[in-house]
């Protein structure tokens, strides 16, 4: 069964800085994995999508890669600015599409 | 740019009423989904929906669950009798393609009282 774990839970960063969230997975037999962004109460933006057969998409200051055979995906984001601010999801698709529960990101102005 | 468009966008109702959640999906999409997420949970699947039928659902999905697409746009995800631990943020979501970007609209929020 396919489990999606993201550390850290929560992080804060003074704005400026460039920072590595991490998403971690059990079941290397993926399709794609995909980046979303969740402002509180709103709902998912699609950030960035990884098919298996890649590994790193760039969009702006977002940088996501995929290491399919150790199980893991990270996103970078350069420069970060205090409207980066909000839960970052990872997304595994294998069968179904499994999500991790997210890391808060907080951005210090 | 093209966005999945969900009503309401709160619902509250009392335990063992029906409700009916609404989505347009974008309009060129084949692949339509319901998505859950309790308040602090992680976003689970419930069910996807493909050329007029379910094509998969999870445990969560059960007999309370339906799913339709009554006309071209309109996506829906009824529940008999709710429950209490109903109680979520509802997404719908679609794709143009199985294994394409996955868009969301921007939830239902359930309250069963």
């Amino acid at each position: 069964k396919q489990e999606v774990t993201q550390i850290p839970a929560a992080l804060s960063v003074p704005e400026g800085e460039n920072l590595v969230l991490n998403c971690s997975f059990t079941d290397s037999a993926i399709y794609n994995l995909q980046w979303f962004r969740q402002d509180p109460g709103k709902g998912l933006t699609s950030l960035l999508l990884i098919q298996s057969s890649q590994r790193e998409q760039t969009s702006g200051r977002l940088n996501a890669s995929l290491d399919k055979s150790s199980g893991r995906s990270t996103l970078y984001i350069a420069a970060s600015q205090p409207g980066d601010s909000a839960t970052y999801l990872c997304a595994v698709w294998g069968d179904k599409i499994i999500f991790g529960k997210g890391t808060r990101l907080h951005i210090l102005p | 740019e093209p966005e999945v468009t969900q009503t309401p966008s709160h619902q509250v109702t009392q335990m063992g009423q029906e409700v009916i959640l609404r989505c347009v999906p974008i309009s060129n999409h084949l692949y339509f989904y319901w998505y859950r997420q309790i308040l602090g949970q992680k976003v689970e699947f419930l069910v996807s929906f493909y050329n007029n039928e379910i094509s998969e659902k999870s445990e969560i999905f059960d007999d309370q669950f339906s799913v339709e697409r009554p006309d071209g746009s309109n996506f829906t995800l009824k529940i008999r009798s709710t429950k209490l631990e109903d109680s979520a943020m509802y997404f719908c979501a679609s794709n143009r393609g199985e294994k394409e970007k996955l868009f969301f609209g921007s939830g239902t929020q359930l309250s069963v009282l």
